[in-house]
Order: structure tokens, then C-alpha cells, then sequence
């Protein structure tokens, strides 16, 4: 079984610029995280969805970052404009249900300069 | 709300010797509690988890970990560590009601010692 795939793996930009990150869940997999893990520190949840609906968006930026996973399957997370504090890890995870576990992709790491 | 704490920021161990990773949670009820490790450059994988009945849970690697209501702990435990152990740990918990979000510790890093 695939696992859940991120691209890109590495990103770097410079401050006020655009990036966007692409999420494929594993196959079956409605519900679909977003995380953002900053160096030394934990995953933080920015968004989830359920097949193509909002479950929680409360923690992510919404003046900077959006998200969309418009056909229920595969999810993009846009950053703009970017910020320096934005640079971190952003993972991509998906579950079964909503109650399931989650299973985390590599995650794309993003330097802002 | 919920969280978790790993008061241990790093930790170093000689390959063979047994191994405790701490955590301690912040839940009002009975928390569903993980353990997750990520080695560097790669996402986190799922060690075991806690959802009820038996307090001490197996997980993959050998890694077991025993939840303690009355400690409002979750460690995580290994008899003998093995190199390839080197990562970071990450406990978890979410709550048993509601949304699935998972809320982490800010993780400890296990070096092995050869």
C-alpha cells in the first residue's frame, strides 16, 4: 500500500512570495491534516478535511494560508504571502475516519529567507 | 484543552541499554494517547497507541508504553535500544470526543551511543 505522498520535498523562497504544497492521502483515505512543525517543536494542526469539507480550520493563518482538496482526494496548502516565520516542515497526514489514525506523509520543508 | 508534555529534550543511551522516554498529558477525561517517531528527513511513523482497556501496549520495534491515569503518564519504554533507534520521539493525545486533532509534545531526541 502507498503511502501518503508531499511534494515538493524541499522549498526555498524569499520573504512576500508565494509556495504551495501538494498532498496525495492514501487511497480510501477521507479525511485528510495539514501540520506545520516548526524546528524544535511538535506538529501543530493547521486544517482538516473530510473528503472535501472543512472539519477545523481554527489554527491556520487564513490571511496568508489557504487549503483546498476539491475532489476529496489529493490537498494543496498555499502560503501567500510568505513570511519568515513560516519556514518549518509541513507535514500531510491521513486517516480513515475521523477518529482513525493518522498516517503521516515525509513532509515538504520550507526555508523563508 | 489538551497537551502533552516530554520534559526530557534529549536523551543519550548506550546501544543495548534500556530506555524511558517521559510524557506526561493534560486531558479531563480518558485521553486516547500516541507515541510516533520520525527519523531525520522522514515523516512520523506510528509506534503504538492508547485507546483503553490494557494499560500496557505493545507497539512495532519492541517499543511498549504504559499509561498511568493517576501520573497523567504515557511513557514509552524499550528493554534494550538498538542504534537505528536514533530519532525523535513524539507523544500525542486527542481527545476521545469531537474533532481527530491530535495534539504533540515538542518531542524528544534519543542518541545511541555505539
Amino acid at each position: 500500500e502507498a503511502g501518503v505522498a508531499q511534494s515538493p520535498r524541499y522549498k526555498i523562497i524569499e520573504k512576500r512570495q508565494s509556495v504551495a504544497f501538494w498532498c496525495n492521502p492514501i487511497s480510501g483515505h477521507a479525511t485528510l491534516y495539514w501540520y506545520q512543525q516548526i524546528l524544535g517543536q511538535g506538529p501543530k494542526l493547521l486544517i482538516q478535511f473530510q473528503n472535501n469539507g472543512v472539519v477545523d480550520d481554527s489554527q491556520l493563518p487564513k490571511d496568508r494560508f489557504s487549503a483546498e482538496r476539491l475532489k476529496g482526494v489529493d490537498s494543496t496548502l498555499k502560503i501567500q504571502p510568505a513570511k519568515l516565520e513560516d519556514s518549518a516542515v509541513y507535514l500531510c497526514a491521513s486517516s480513515w475516519g475521523g477518529i482513525d489514525t493518522q498516517y503521516f506523509g515525509p513532509g515538504t520543508r520550507l526555508t523563508v529567507l | 484543552a489538551q497537551s502533552v508534555t516530554q520534559p526530557d529534550i534529549h536523551i543519550t543511551v548506550s546501544e543495548g541499554a534500556s530506555l524511558e522516554l517521559r510524557c506526561n498529558y493534560s486531558y479531563g477525561a480518558t485521553p486516547y494517547l500516541f507515541w510516533y517517531v520520525q527519523s531525520p528527513g522522514q515523516g512520523l511513523q506510528l509506534l503504538l497507541k492508547y485507546f483503553s482497556g490494557d494499560t500496557l501496549v505493545q507497539g512495532i520495534k519492541g517499543f511498549e508504553a504504559e499509561f498511568k491515569r493517576s501520573q497523567s503518564s504515557f511513557n514509552l519504554r524499550k528493554p534494550s535500544v538498538h542504534w537505528s533507534d536514533a530519532a525523535e520521539y513524539f507523544c500525542a493525545v486527542r481527545g476521545n470526543t469531537g474533532a481527530n486533532n491530535l495534539f504533540f509534545g515538542t518531542g524528544t531526541r534519543l542518541t545511541v551511543i555505539p
